[in-house]
């Protein structure tokens, strides 16, 4: 079993739809989550940090963290077509360690 | 917010040489920055921790000898691909963390260099 397990889609949606985005993971230690995005042929970006379980809100983005699921969540809302992109979740459980990854979630969002 | 730079984006060499990817923390000082690489449609895959001032812990089977790894100073990693092999083509990505930021934990990556090896 993968330490971190992510759906690698692909994901395709209209525009304007609310997008849900997973990740489940083994590793109780895990307390620092991160969403990354990454456009083709391009460089991961950070869209999100979080802490320990809760909620997370930067504009159409929210990130959710369920420590006693072992669950993180990521969604957009109002999605729009230059949403479209891979989208890994990443984590570790001590500050500087170096971060796990999901295998990533392809989405599509069509105009 | 933070960059991290890459250099070059995109390296063509011979099968043989040797070829040098550059990373740099722009505007913080990254005490440690790792290296990726990334096949096409798949996740990232660890190569290697580079600290500042000491050798890189490589991940388990990656060779230390074929892909060295420098981090001479806060703010530059230097990932060199030895007698590079048509195999070793591939997406190669750095990132590095921000001590200052999100507790200590803020990782950011460079814009990741495509390497073809011919």
């Amino acid at each position: 079993q993968k330490e971190v397990e992510q759906d690698p889609g692909p994901l395709s949606v209209p525009e304007g739809a609310i997008v849900s985005l997973n990740c489940t993971y083994s590793n109780s230690a895990f307390q620092y989550f991160m969403w990354y995005r990454q456009y083709s042929r391009k460089g991961p970006e950070l869209l999100m940090y979080t802490y320990s379980s809760g909620n997370k809100e930067d504009g159409r983005f929210t990130a959710q963290v369920d420590k006693s699921s072992k669950y993180i969540s990521l969604f957009i809302r109002d999605s729009q077509p230059s949403d479209s992109a891979t989208y890994l979740c990443a984590m570790n459980g001590n500050q500087g360690g170096k971060l796990i990854f999901g295998q990533g979630t392809e989405l599509s969002v069509k105009p | 917010g933070a960059v991290v730079s890459q250099h070059p984006s995109r390296v063509i060499c011979k099968s043989g040489t040797s070829v040098k990817i550059e990373c740099r923390s722009l505007d913080f000082q990254a005490t440690t920055m790792f290296w990726y690489r990334q096949f096409p449609k798949k996740s990232l895959m660890l190569m290697a921790t580079s600290n500042e001032g000491s050798k890189a812990t490589y991940e388990q089977g990656v060779e230390k000898d074929k892909f060295l790894i420098n981090h001479a100073s806060l703010t530059l990693s230097t990932l060199t691909v030895t007698s590079a092999h048509p195999e070793d083509s591939s997406f190669y990505i750095c990132s590095a963390r921000d001590p200052l930021q999100g507790s200590g934990n803020t990782i950011y990556f460079g814009e990741g260099s495509w390497l073809t090896v011919v």
